[in-house]
């Protein structure tokens, strides 16, 4: 168990639907990262977010939105959803300071089927 | 920006044999090297990861990777392969400079023959 906590498990919806993801991060950690797993564009870094901020963002499309509240914990909001955003979204927490040599913890992440 | 590539997207051993996942990258910066493994239906778990000093790093479960930073390599191995290590394996860099995220190679599906 990484502490990092998502849900839902699983998620099935139609397409041009809107969905949310909720990510807990690990107690005391201040960055969350998302990214998206899939079979064909494989793991994706979409955003990062430190201590409420946003700090980096990657291939997120601008359908795809996240925030991360006082408590840390984090959201992502995927909307308008087409068949090809079906995928394995992950959550990742890490400590205090934002160097890249942190590890990274990984939440069991979300199954989002779009039908 | 940075990249990683894995080769062999499927590697198949014998149990007790040697283990060898291929890594290697690219960066213009000094990188921090990681090795992730994923279980099926769960989440990435760290192995190891190197960011500074001795060059041959050790991780869980008896895999260790070396950086050799003139081949731009960072392949992971274990002397002995056990069945519970099949799974899929991702390589992966970050840097300090410009974002932090990781970047993933992608992937190799380790099998362990009985």
């Amino acid at each position: 168990d990484s502490g990092v906590t998502q849900t839902p498990k699983h998620l099935i919806t139609a397409t041009g639907q809107r969905v949310t993801l909720r990510c807990s991060p690990r107690s005391g950690d201040l960055s969350v990262y998302w990214y998206q797993q899939s079979l064909d564009q494989g793991l994706q870094f979409l955003i990062q977010y430190y201590n409420g901020e946003e700090r980096a963002k990657g291939n997120i499309l601008e359908r795809f939105s996240a925030q991360q509240f006082p408590d840390l914990h984090s959201e992502l909001n995927l909307s308008s959803l087409e068949l090809g955003d079906s995928a394995l979204y992950f959550c990742a927490s890490s400590g205090r300071g934002t160097g890249a040599n942190n590890e990274q913890f990984f939440g069991p992440g979300t199954r989002l089927t779009v039908l | 920006a940075q990249s990683v590539t894995q080769l062999g997207s499927h590697v198949s051993v014998s149990e007790g044999a040697l283990v060898l996942l291929r890594c290697n990258y690219s960066s213009s910066v000094p990188p921090y090297l990681f090795w992730y493994v994923q279980y099926p239906n769960q989440g990435l778990q760290l192995l190891l990861k190197y960011t500074t000093g001795a060059t041959l790093v050790k991780g869980i479960n008896g895999f260790e990777a070396e950086f050799k930073k003139s081949e731009t390599s960072f392949h992971l191995t274990k002397p002995s392969a056990h069945m519970s290590d099949a799974a899929e394996y991702f390589c992966a860099v970050s840097t300090d400079t410009g974002r932090r995220a990781l970047t993933f190679g992608s992937g190799t599906r380790l099998q362990v023959q009985p």
